[in-house]
């Protein structure tokens, strides 16, 4: 079956621009999670969710960041009003339920010039 | 809070040389624990778990096992091939989240 699906997988954006970026997660899986990983660095949480509900967005790091799941599928991550040290890969995550195996989307590199 | 430190990279082997990648962790309670490989352009894939003490986690060669009383869950391999090359990630289960290590990059010359 399908992985985790991710686009675009890459975006290259304006300082001051709004930008959105997708996944579809496995199809099933109840569990979705976004993380961004910084050059050079490990994954870091930014929030989860369980089905349609966000129910831990405490790794956003500022009010800029906004992510929905309005239909318990695909998962929208938006960025307003981006700075350059949003620049970085967001990967996508998904799981059968909460605590079982992550699956990985391949990541979309944003780069804000 | 819960943490994972893995040993800097670059590390540079020879095929068939012998792998050791460290990584301890600090947590609260029991978690699981994983190593993660991420091949270059491509996302990260589970490489290995271990669920609880003593475990030993395995695949494709490669072994961890959950030493508690150390909090340590160091990767290894035998022998390494090229095909290797790649960064790899130790990482925690923690509350509806992964925490993982910085990554340490493989490098496997011919």
């Amino acid at each position: 079956g399908a992985g985790v699906s991710q686009s675009p997988r890459y975006k290259v954006a304006k300082r001051g621009q709004d930008v959105a970026l997708r996944c579809d997660p496995i199809s099933g899986h109840v569990s979705l999670f976004w993380y961004q990983q910084a050059l050079g660095q490990g994954p870091e949480f930014l929030t989860y969710f369980q089905n349609e509900a966000q129910l831990d967005k405490s790794g956003l790091p500022s009010d800029r960041f906004f992510a929905e799941r309005p239909e318990g599928s695909v998962s929208t991550l938006k960025i307003q009003r981006t700075q350059q040290e949003d620049s970085a890969v967001y990967l996508c995550a998904s799981s059968f339920r909460g605590n079982y195996e992550q699956y990985f989307g391949p990541g979309t590199r944003l780069t804000v010039t | 809070g819960d943490s994972v430190t893995q040993m800097e990279g670059p590390v540079t082997l020879s095929e068939e040389a012998f792998l050791t990648i460290n990584c301890t962790y600090t947590a609260t309670g029991y978690p699981s624990l994983f190593w993660y490989v991420q091949y270059p352009g491509e996302g990260l894939q589970l490489l290995l778990k271990a669920t609880k003490a003593d475990d030993k986690g395995s695949n494709k060669g490669f072994e961890a096992t959950y030493r508690k009383e150390t909090t340590s869950f160091h990767l290894e391999k035998g022998s390494v091939q090229v095909s290797d090359s790649a960064v790899y990630f130790c990482a925690l289960s923690g509350i509806r989240k992964l925490i993982f290590g910085q990554g340490t990059e493989l490098s496997v010359k011919p």
